[in-house]
């Protein structure tokens, strides 16, 4: 599986952007990239995910380098009910078809300050 | 619309006892997971379904049994417990038709003793 390389653990102060890296230098070309994030004491939710292209939803923007070696999540304006911790995960969109496996790792723990 | 649920929320156990951890979802859901969650860790697949009466392996199966018998319910049977499973046990369903988010349950805490 192609892996994920995040940061431990990030600080944010409340109400500024957040701009969380990641790095999959061994994508390939039908890796999906999704984010997902787990507040304390609960199930991970998902966040956001793309293929290529830039996304953007309610919850934050997904940008997507060109070469796709990386990505970043953005977070517009960080609360504290965004302190949690976010899984950047690569997902083969063909193999392991039928089961939509998801591989995570350990994730950037985000503190956000008052 | 309740979502995924799970049944008990906490649990300790003795060495050698055996249990079961109920996963519930109504959003007729195809795909079920479990997964488990080492302390500082990130989720690891147990097994998963990919529809009612079937299942498969996942990264770490051994010591685990699952069963699919209605499509709304994935049951993680636990024959023999050891400390090495003492975990936080999540499960997720996803709609294949909109593959791309899985929903998590809250999460179940077991502690083998």
């Amino acid at each position: 599986d192609a892996k994920t390389t995040q940061p431990n653990s990030m600080e944010s102060n409340e109400e500024e952007p957040v701009h969380l890296p990641c790095n999959h230098s061994t994508i390939s070309g039908t890796d999906y990239i999704h984010w997902y994030r787990q507040l304390p004491s609960q199930g991970p939710e998902y966040v956001i995910h793309g293929l290529t292209s830039n996304v953007n939803n309610r919850m934050a923007s997904l940008a997507i380098a060109e070469d796709r070696k990386s990505s970043t999540l953005i977070l517009h304006r960080a609360t504290l009910r965004d302190a949690a911790v976010y899984y950047c995960i690569l997902r083969d969109g063909y193999s392991g078809a039928g089961s939509y496996q998801l591989t995570f790792g350990k994730g950037t723990k985000l503190s956000v300050i008052p | 619309n309740a979502g995924v649920t799970q049944t008990p929320k906490f649990r300790v156990l003795k060495t050698g006892q055996s249990m079961t951890l109920l996963c519930a979802q109504d959003m007729n859901h195809e795909y079920m997971y479990w997964y488990r969650q080492d302390p500082g860790m990130g989720l690891r697949l147990i097994h998963y379904s990919v529809g009612e009466g079937t299942t498969a392996k996942g990264e770490v199966p051994d010591g685990y049994n699952v069963s699919r018998l209605k499509k709304q319910n994935f049951l993680l049977g636990l024959e023999s417990a050891a400390p090495s499973q003492t975990s936080v046990y999540f499960c997720a369903s996803l709609n294949r038709a909109l593959y791309n988010e899985q929903f998590f349950g809250p999460g179940t805490r077991l502690t083998v003793l």
